[in-house]
């Protein structure tokens, strides 16, 4: 059974640090891309980044670049997301999610077919 | 970047109805880049549809995905009790990689 469990969330203040770490089970971790999605109260969803399967490459949504950095460690099967300088439009609940990859025509394309739970980030003074 | 739209914002319906959700495109899109999801409050959301049409595994047949171009659409043919919660369609880019429409709340009526 595939499993995604989040951990690392809490309450910061402005300006601040928090890493937040997803432990993976039940399916072959370096065969897939990871992602952050997050959900700030009262909005939708945002996917925030994501990483290879061997870690080389690395994309995010604008605003996050620089201060967010997501990395993962294969041998512990754990995905992770350094927050630095931590805003209030930053607090929400955090998703680890797969990226599962299809195929057709030549052309790859990709969803989430796995969520975790999420841990809450609380960005507050 | 693509910004999807999603309407109405929210649906009262009854059990036993039908359901019929929008996304729209700002330009179009490959029905292989198109999923939706249902949310729950309190759960992670769910895979519902991917490739715009087909079925994610364990999906009951009453939700269906259709639409090309800019323009598609989640059909829940007959609405259980469980069914009412926000959906989200979803495309695959290039930057950013994914985004997210801005939700339908699907509520009892």
């Amino acid at each position: 059974e595939v499993q995604l469990v989040e951990s690392g969330g809490g309450l910061v203040q402005p300006g601040g640090s928090l890493r937040l770490s997803c432990a993976a089970s039940g399916f072959t971790f370096t065969s897939y891309w990871m992602s952050w999605v997050r959900r700030a109260p009262g909005k939708g969803l945002e996917w925030v980044a994501n990483i290879k399967q061997d870690g080389s490459d690395k994309y995010y949504v604008d605003s996050v670049r620089g201060r967010f950095t997501i990395s993962r460690d294969n041998a512990k099967n754990s995905l992770y997301l350094q927050m630095n300088g931590l805003r209030a439009e930053d607090t929400a609940v955090y998703y680890c999610a797969r990226d599962r990859a299809g195929y057709s025509s030549g052309w790859y394309f990709y969803y989430f077919d796995y969520w975790g739970q999420g841990t809450l980030v609380t960005v507050s003074s | 970047e693509i910004v999807l739209t999603q309407s109405p914002g929210t649906l009262s319906l009854s059990p036993g109805e039908r359901a019929t959700l929008s996304c729209r495109a700002s330009q179009n899109i490959s029905t292989i880049y198109l999923a939706w999801y249902q949310q729950k409050p309190g759960q992670a959301p769910r895979l519902l549809i991917y490739s715009a049409s087909s079925r994610a595994t364990g999906i009951p047949d009453r939700f269906s995905g259709s639409g090309s171009g800019t323009d598609f659409t989640l059909t829940i043919s007959r609405l259980e009790p469980e069914d009412f919660a926000v959906y989200y369609c979803q495309q695959y880019g290039s930057s950013p990689r994914y985004t997210f429409g801005q939700g339908t709340k699907l509520e009892i009526k």
